[in-house]
């Protein structure tokens, strides 16, 4: 079956400007988390949704939200954009029934200027 | 608090060589851990997961990981890595949410 895809694949945007990033998980699996990779701090986790639900959340600013829909498509935003957002945004999707890993999409790598 | 520690950020390994990637985990509960792989500019992909049951776990590519509940450790081994093994490798626990190591950087040396 298909991946996860992750729509744009590359985006350049200026600062104060907002972003909307697309994820389409796994077909079946209901669970998509965004992940933020930069660098100078790894891989971190920005927030989960489950049925539509905002289940986790990590530690991030509230410009950074997201949504999923009820075909479990999800979507992250950043508002007012800042140069330290330029990160390669990563989504996940997993299905309890298949043992709780995560699949993962090729990413968006997003450039603030 | 949960979280998983990767202890070495770079290891350099000469090809068909042994290698060994360690990861420590903290977590008062019952942990799943697993190992993803990235190549450059690309997504993870996952080598292998522990669950429950045999602790020594084969994955893709001919990596293995054994998990030590005593020493709460899950360490990633391959008895002869490739070129083509040169990637960051991550290490990650899941408790209600996953949590990522900081990531190893193996480079393999021809």
């Amino acid at each position: 079956k298909a991946g996860v895809t992750q729509t744009p694949r590359y985006l350049i945007k200026t600062r104060g400007q907002q972003v909307t990033l697309s994820c389409s998980p796994i077909s079946g699996h209901r669970s998509v988390s965004w992940y933020q990779q930069t660098p100078g701090q790894g891989l971190q986790f920005l927030f989960e949704y489950f049925s539509e639900t905002q289940r986790n959340k990590g530690n991030f600013p509230g410009r950074f939200s997201g949504r999923q829909f009820s075909n479990s498509r999800s979507e992250m935003n950043v508002s007012t954009l800042e140069l330290g957002d330029s990160a390669l945004y990563l989504c996940a999707s997993s299905a309890r029934a298949e043992g709780y890993e995560q699949y993962f999409g090729p990413g968006t790598r997003l450039t603030v200027t | 608090a949960q979280s998983v520690t990767q202890l070495d950020s770079q290891v350099p390994v000469f090809e068909e060589a042994p290698v060994e990637l360690r990861c420590n985990y903290s977590s008062s509960v019952s942990v799943y851990l697993f190992w993803y792989v990235q190549y450059p500019n690309q997504g993870l992909q996952l080598l292998l997961k522990y669950l429950s049951g045999s602790t020594l776990v084969k994955g893709i590519n001919g990596f293995e990981a054994e998990f030590n509940k005593s020493q709460t450790s899950f360490h990633l081994r391959k008895p002869s890595v490739h070129i083509s093994d040169t990637a960051e490798y991550f290490c990650a626990g899941e408790i209600y949410q996953f949590y990522f190591g900081t990531g190893t950087s193996l480079t393999v040396i021809p």
